[in-house]
């Protein structure tokens, strides 16, 4: 099946500093890439479709200067934590739709931040 | 506004057994809908899309059903393995204006557990 790598896996950082989190479609182009973020024992809660080649739509209530996305090529998308505080530590999970596969969406492994 | 429900909440199974898990959906305008399983601490595999105008879809010993008049989909696994111990999550998406897939909304999830 297709495939979306995320690095890093997991990530410990100090409060304050920036994290950036890479998604990547290794094996097709993807115009539309998702960011999402998910606590514990719950369901996913979409932050932003991110665009290949224009500014990412961001959902109500998630800040764009907090979360920064960066949709540079069809193959990558990035998103950045800035000024990571405690409550910025969350599993952060990107996915990818395939369109030559009817628009099915395929899924990174997650990034596990954790903010000190 | 969508909204997406997974009945049950959890689920304990003896190994080999048949069972269902279910899904339904307040707007029936839906592009397709995805089945998904995510392992603890990890992103989501795909298992299986419907689209709108399919009844029904499957894969080895996993069958999705939809129903999209009732808002139902139904995900049934066959002879259950303790390796099918994940949570289940279902999703869907609408058309947009574009005719492609919009985001998807998901469901609360089901926890199911396969016991020896």
């Amino acid at each position: 099946g297709a495939v979306v790598s995320q690095h890093p896996s997991w990530v410990i950082c100090k409060s304050g500093t920036s994290v950036k989190i890479e998604c990547r479609s290794l094996d097709f182009q993807a115009t539309t890439m998702f960011w999402y973020r998910q606590f514990p024992k719950q369901s996913l809660m979409l932050m932003a479709t991110s665009n290949e080649g224009s500014k990412a739509t961001y959902e109500q209530g998630v800040e764009k200067d907090k979360f920064l996305i960066n949709h540079a090529s069809l193959t990558l998308s990035t998103l950045t934590v800035t000024s990571a505080h405690p409550e910025d530590s969350s599993f952060y999970i990107c996915s990818a739709r395939d369109p030559k596969r009817l628009g099915e969406l395929f899924f990174g492994e997650g990034s596990r931040l954790t903010v000190l | 506004k969508q909204e997406v429900t997974q009945i049950p909440a959890a689920l304990s199974v003896p190994e080999g057994e048949n069972l269902v898990l279910n899904c339904s959906f307040t707007d029936s305008a839906i592009y397709n809908l995805q089945w998904f399983r995510q392992d603890p601490g990890k992103g989501l595999t795909s298992l299986l899309l419907i689209q709108s105008s399919q009844r029904e879809q499957t894969s080895g010993r996993l069958n999705a059903s939809l129903d999209k008049s009732s808002g139902r989909s139904t995900l049934y696994i066959a002879a259950s393995q303790p390796g099918d111990s994940a949570t289940y999550l279902c999703a869907v998406s609408h058309p947009t204006n574009t005719g492609t897939a919009s985001k998807l909304t998901f469901g609360t999830g089901t926890r199911l557990q396969v016991t020896l």
